[in-house]
């Protein structure tokens, strides 16, 4: 595709319940970052991927989160035995980031998906 | 750890006019990189504005611009001539080198009146 895309858009789920995000990044993008949005507050980092390694994944709020990357592509960022305070919009971005000089390189979003913990 | 502040909750604006918002940040490296995103309803996060630090000239683009004070670590963002689709909320964010995340701030919200 032409761009980042998530999905799903939108997932309402019970309290307690595993969740599964998926992130496909822009073609030979390597790095991809996910981010997430909680009401009235800025994009809060989790993870960064380079290739399919993640030696930045500092901002995984607890153990319950974790995330992979495979082919160097999708990722899918998973959430065990959610709760009312994981409600967020979770992005994900891609880049062409690495190398000295590239550190400005335009990071790409998707729309996001809306998680509603009921 | 740095950190990226935005004193401006929402700011609003008159079509055709001049708006600035500010943003200040943290750091103690001396080469990092600045950027403006805007984000609509739609929740797309696009890129407004670049500015690589060791750059002492501001950076622009079409009706936006930024004022770029690196010993006040400040990077503020121009937008000139406002328009009803520049209507979303504006994040600040900072990077500091290849391999590091986007660090945000908690966003502004700009809201274009007729």
């Amino acid at each position: 595709g032409a761009g980042v895309s998530q999905s799903p858009s939108n997932k309402v789920t019970e309290k307690g319940k595993d969740v599964e995000l998926r992130c496909d990044p822009i073609s030979g993008h390597t790095a991809l970052y996910w981010y997430r949005q909680s009401l009235g507050q800025g994009l809060e980092f989790l993870i960064y991927f380079q290739g399919n390694s993640a030696p930045d994944k500092s901002g995984l709020p607890s153990d319950r989160f974790s995330a992979e990357r495979t082919g160097g592509s999708v990722s899918t960022l998973t959430i065990q035995r959610t709760q009312q305070e994981d409600s967020a919009v979770y992005l994900c971005a891609s880049s062409l980031a690495g190398g000295q000089g590239e550190a400005n390189t335009e990071a790409f979003f998707g729309q996001g998906t809306r998680l509603t913990v009921v | 750890a740095q950190t990226v502040t935005q004193s401006q909750p929402e700011m609003s604006v008159q079509e055709a006019e001049t708006v600035t918002l500010s943003c200040t940040y943290d750091t103690s490296e001396s080469d990092y990189y600045l950027f403006w995103y805007k984000q609509p309803p739609s929740r797309q996060m696009i890129l407004v504005i670049r500015q690589e630090a060791y750059k002492q000239q501001n950076a622009t683009e079409n009706r936006f611009s930024v004022n770029f004070q690196k010993a006040a670590k400040s990077f503020s963002l121009k937008i000139s001539d406002s328009q009803l689709g520049d209507a979303a909320m504006y994040f600040c964010a900072y990077r500091r080198k290849p391999g590091y995340a986007l660090n945000f701030g908690k966003g502004t919200s700009l809201l274009v009146t007729p």
